[in-house]
């Protein structure tokens, strides 16, 4: 069935560092994935999203590249902050679908 | 717009009563899910609603759970009775269609059962 698979945390980096959390996925044809965050104390906000293979989302210096040959939607950071400490949720949305399948996120913690 | 709106934000009660959590979806939205979030399962799917109407309630564990949605803005889930397993945060998410790819999370209900 569909699935996605969420690299394990936590993660804890220096301020400047930079971030790649791993993330696979198993669904038939093309579907959406996605990348959420959560803030402490907060519900999940969308960070990116990329709908077909080959694109990337991007928001907030985070990026993420649909690979469809290898099924994954790495997140990456090229230099992360104090306030990018969260937890990071992966998610496939299948096609024809309309509810979403979350990996069991990962949780980043950024020092100064 | 305010976003999705739940409460309460936080609930504590004690084994065996009944609790109901609410939630206001951003307006203009058809389609609306209730989550929840705990340590040991991370975040699962309960229930979703596409125009007021229940379409996949699998996630729901057992029958002392129940979702309604009487209308476009307002919807309830019901657990009677409650038990200290059913300790979580439960988030309330709406989206604009029913294929819609983007979701929005309301804030979350923290609920402790004593």
């Amino acid at each position: 069935g569909d699935s996605v698979t969420q690299m394990e945390g936590p993660v804890t980096l220096s301020e400047e560092a930079c971030l790649t959390i791993n993330c696979t996925y198993t669904a038939t044809g093309y579907p959406s994935l996605f990348w959420y965050v959560q803030y402490p104390g907060e519900g999940l906000q969308l960070l990116l999203k990329a709908t077909k293979a080959d694109d990337k989302g991007s928001n907030k210096g985070f990026e993420a590249t649909y690979r469809k040959e290898t099924t994954s939607f790495h997140l990456e950071k090229g230099s992360v902050q104090v306030s990018d400490s969260a937890v990071y949720f992966c998610a496939l949305l299948p096609i024809g679908a309309n509810n979403l399948f979350f990996g069991t996120g990962t949780r980043l913690t950024v020092i100064p | 717009d305010a976003g999705v709106i739940q409460s309460p934000r936080h609930e504590v009660t004690e084994m065996g009563q009944e609790v109901t959590l609410r939630c206001k979806p951003i307006s203009g939205h058809n389609s609306l899910f209730w989550y929840r979030q705990t340590m040991m399962r991370g975040l699962e799917l309960l229930i979703y609603f596409n125009n007021n109407v229940p379409i996949d309630d699998s996630g729901m564990p057992e029958d002392r759970f129940s979702a309604k949605m009487p209308n476009a803005s307002f919807s309830t889930l019901k657990i009677q009775p409650s038990e200290p397993r059913d300790s979580a945060v439960y988030f309330c998410a709406s989206s604009l269609r029913v294929m819609t790819d983007t979701q929005y999370f309301g804030p979350g209900t923290r609920l402790t059962v004593l």
